[in-house]
């Protein structure tokens, strides 16, 4: 399996633009995570999806953020309207079940000007 | 939530020198993983480790959970693993899946 697959690798927009970010996630993973880097808050959870469901969404920072996952092979992160504090890393990671190994993307490096 | 403490912060290696890397954590888990990210920003995993002990090449590590604390070892360390190491553990109020990372140990070893 060629892991984690994340499009684009990086992206700049400008403020107000939506932006749209890609995960493939591993054949046969039933867990799907979307996290965010930032170097002021470190690693962390935005959502999670088991099987297809969003499960946890308690890291969504705010209504301008939306995730889907309409089939086991691909899910998006989308923000409308970005803002320049939306500027992050944003990692996709899959895992077999839950609390089993993940496995995270080459993540997408999000700049929003 | 769950906290997980890294130490040291940094830290600075000759080539070919050892070094250990520790994790505590405020909580029993069942889900613990180590990752380095290299210096392109990937993360990389290196164990899945919530107890005992395992080795892969010149990587090992050392989960106790009972006492609450993971330790990474690098022997015969190498430029190439330079990088940031973060512990990553599995709340357990959230069924373990919400991995809650810690502030990593940024790692140069010089040549």
């Amino acid at each position: 399996d060629a892991g984690v697959i994340q499009s684009p690798r990086h992206e700049v927009t400008e403020m107000g633009q939506e932006v749209t970010l890609r995960c493939k996630p591993i054949s046969g993973h039933n867990s799907l995570f979307w996290y965010r880097q930032t170097m002021m808050r470190g690693l962390e959870l935005l959502i999670y999806f088991n099987n297809n469901v969003p499960i946890d969404d308690s890291g969504m920072p705010e209504d301008r953020f939306s995730a889907k996952m309409p089939n086991a092979s691909f899910s998006t992160l989308k923000i409308q309207p970005s803002e320049p504090r939306d500027s992050a890393v944003y990692f996709c990671a899959s895992s077999f079940t839950a609390s089993t190994e993940a496995f995270f993307g080459q993540g997408t490096r999000l700049t929003v000007v | 939530g769950i906290q997980v403490e890294q130490s040291p912060p940094d830290l600075i290696l000759q080539e070919g020198a050892n070094s250990t890397l520790r994790c505590n954590f405020s909580d029993s888990v069942n889900n613990l993983q180590w990752f380095h990210q290299n210096p392109w920003g990937q993360l990389i995993n290196l164990f899945y480790i919530p107890s005992g002990t395992k080795q892969n090449g010149r990587l090992s590590a050392t989960t106790v959970a009972t006492e609450r604390y993971s330790l990474l070892y690098i022997s015969s360390s190498q430029t190439t693993d330079s990088g940031v190491y973060f512990c990553a553990v599995g709340d357990p109020r959230s069924n373990d899946y919400k991995l809650s990372f810690g502030a990593g140990t940024t790692v140069t070893v010089r040549a």
